[in-house]
């Protein structure tokens, strides 16, 4: 059974930075394209970054060069490094399993809430 | 990028009724790279739909979605209690950002 868990999530102040976790079974992370998208509090969704094949990595305008998505094939794990946060990035962050070779979100995890205040 | 603009924002309706949702984009997409999502409170969001009328594995087949190039549907023929939710159109293929659109919140 596919199974994704975040974590890492919580409060940070702005500038300040957090690193997510996806902790995946049940596959491969290695082998599939992988994003995560976030939500901020009342709002709809917002696809934040991707990382396909060959550790290709997209990146949403709003995060360019503030955050980095990666992953652990040893740990089977995916990674969002957020740097310099802002009030705006507020959400719950969820990680996303691709639809074969696809860009298409099969699979979800629950999410992880990080608030960015002062 | 294309905008996905979905209506009605609300859709109040009641058990056994038919649901149509629309998702309109900005421009035409290509090889109907649209799916459709459901998200209920507190949880992840579900895939339903994609390629514009394939159903996900396990997806009851009250759900349907149809359309082509700016215009798209999802219908649900018999709503049931558990159908209530949020429901998010998203385009995909060619390259990112792949923009989902704002919501239809369908309520009893």
């Amino acid at each position: 059974e596919v199974q994704l868990v975040e974590s890492g999530g919580g409060l940070v102040q702005p500038g300040g930075s957090l690193r997510l976790s996806c902790a995946a079974s049940g596959f491969t992370v290695s082998s599939n394209y992988m994003t995560w998208v976030r939500q901020a509090p009342g709002k709809g969704l917002e696809w934040v970054s991707v990382i396909y094949n060959g550790d290709l990595t997209v990146y949403a305008a709003s995060v360019e060069g503030r955050f980095i998505i990666s992953r652990d094939n040893s740990k089977n794990a995916l990674y969002l490094q957020m740097d310099s946060l802002r009030v705006e990035d507020t959400a719950v962050y969820y990680c996303a399993r691709h639809y074969q070779s696809s860009d298409i979100y099969a699979s979800w995890g629950q999410g992880t809430l990080v608030t960015v205040s002062s | 990028e294309i905008v996905l603009t979905q209506s009605p924002g609300t859709l109040s309706l009641s058990p056994g009724e038919r649901a149509t949702l629309s998702c309109r984009t900005s421009q035409s997409v290509s090889g109907n790279a649209l799916a459709w999502y459901q998200q209920k409170p507190g949880q992840a969001p579900r895939l339903l739909i994609y390629g514009a009328s394939t159903r996900a594995t396990g997806v009851p087949d009250r759900f349907s979605g149809s359309g082509s190039g700016t215009d798209f549907t999802l219908t649900i023929s018999r709503l049931e209690p558990e159908d209530f939710a949020v429901y998010y159109c998203h385009q995909y293929g060619s390259t990112p950002p792949y923009p989902f659109g704002q919501g239809t919140k369908l309520e009893i």
